[in-house]
Order: structure tokens, then sequence, then C-alpha cells
């Protein structure tokens, strides 16, 4: 198993442009999630699903927008970037069936964004 | 409410010293803390959970101790290694649908050889 990918590695972008970060799980995971991490601050959670079809707002959604058409792939869309969106994002996937490691997410290797 | 808050926000340790990190929270509903570490470069891996049910829980040189009348948990690292630097996070859960995380700031351990 891969576990959780997702790409690009790193990024720039300029002002009011737009992009697509992609996170993928091969482990069938119902969960998943979109953090973004800054520096001191921990990880703010954007974007979560429970499955596909099925997403809702985390914490810090603003700016953002998801999509969840398969159990697999989970797409982070920025929208007219702003210097505020420059951070560490990360994916994450969980399953609630998963036998006795049910609430452990597992993060990918992020992404590192910058707004210029 | 939401907020998890940990201290210290930076640790230096000799190697082979035990390293605390504490973690205190206001929801009372929380019913899942687990602590994730993370290396450079790296996304969070889960390193130790417990539950509200337990005031202590160890695997190897990790031990969450948790006291639910202080609404506070700690890590302790004993032995700590060059190996351990890394940053720390607490974290906690209502179990509620999707079991979303709230994390706290993190601490960033380095272990000196």
């Amino acid at each position: 198993n891969a576990g959780v990918t997702q790409t690009p590695k790193f990024r720039i972008l300029k002002i009011g442009q737009s992009m697509t970060l992609q996170c993928t799980q091969d482990m069938n995971h119902n969960y998943m999630y979109w953090y973004r991490q800054d520096p001191g601050m921990g990880l703010k959670l954007i974007y979560y699903s429970v499955g596909a079809g099925i997403t809702d707002k985390g914490e810090v959604p603003n700016g953002y927008n998801v999509s969840r058409s398969t159990t697999e792939d989970f797409p982070l869309r920025l929208e007219l970037a702003a210097p505020s969106q420059t951070s560490v994002y990360f994916c994450a996937s969980s399953s609630p069936l998963d036998r006795g490691h049910g609430d452990t997410q597992y993060f990918g290797p992020g992404t590192r964004l910058t707004v210029l | 409410q939401q907020q998890v808050k940990q201290s210290p926000q930076s640790l230096i340790v000799q190697k082979g010293g035990i390293s605390i990190i504490n973690c205190a929270y206001e929801n009372t509903a929380f019913d899942y803390f687990p602590w994730y570490q993370q290396f450079p470069g790296k996304g969070p891996a889960l390193l130790i959970a417990i539950r509200p049910d337990v005031s202590e829980k160890k695997e190897g040189r990790f031990t969450i101790s948790f006291n639910k009348s202080a609404k506070q948990f700690s890590l302790h690292i004993m032995d700590s290694q060059p190996g351990d630097s890394a940053t720390y996070f607490c974290a906690a859960s209502l179990g509620e649908y999707g079991n979303k995380l709230v994390f706290g700031a993190g601490t960033i351990l380095r272990v000196k050889s």
C-alpha cells in the first residue's frame, strides 16, 4: 500500500491564481481530511468527508472547496489564491471500521504552497 | 471550548533524559486523545493515544498520563534519544461523525547527544 499520496510536493502561486491539490489513498478509508499547518499553530481542519459524495466544513474552510466523487480521491481546490493561504497542506484518511485503529488518521507527506 | 493548549513550544533534553509535554483542554465531551509525531518534511504519524476511561497508557518508552478532573494529559518520553527529535502534537476529538481532531500548537523536541 502506498497509503496517502499528495501532489504536488511544492507549488508557488501568484495572487489570484487557482489550483487543485490532489490527494489519493489506497486503504479504502471512508473518512478523508484536509488540514493546513502554519508555524506555531498546529494543524487546522479545512474540510472533511465521511464518504463519496459527502463533504463538510472544518474550522478554516474559507477560500477552499472540495469534492469527493470516489472513495480514493479527495482534491482540495483553491480559488483566487491569497498570501494568507501560504501554508503546508496535509491530507489524511481514516476508517471507523479499521479494527483496532479506527480512530487513527494516516497523513500524506504534504504540499508546501507559497502564494506571492 | 474546542481548543487544546500545548506546552512548552520547544524543549531540549539530554540523551537518556525524560521529555515531558503537556496539554490541556476545556471540552469535557472529548473522548479520544492522540499524540502525533512529525519529522521534518513528513506528515504527522500517530504515536500513542488514550481514552478517558484510563489514567495511563504505556507503549515502550512513550507514556500518556491522563487527568480527567484537571482536564490535562501529558506525553512522557523515557530515555530520550536523538532519534526522538521531532515535533509532537497532542490532539483531541469528540468521536462524533467524521472523528474530527483538534490539534495543539505543537512542541519541537531536540534531544542532545
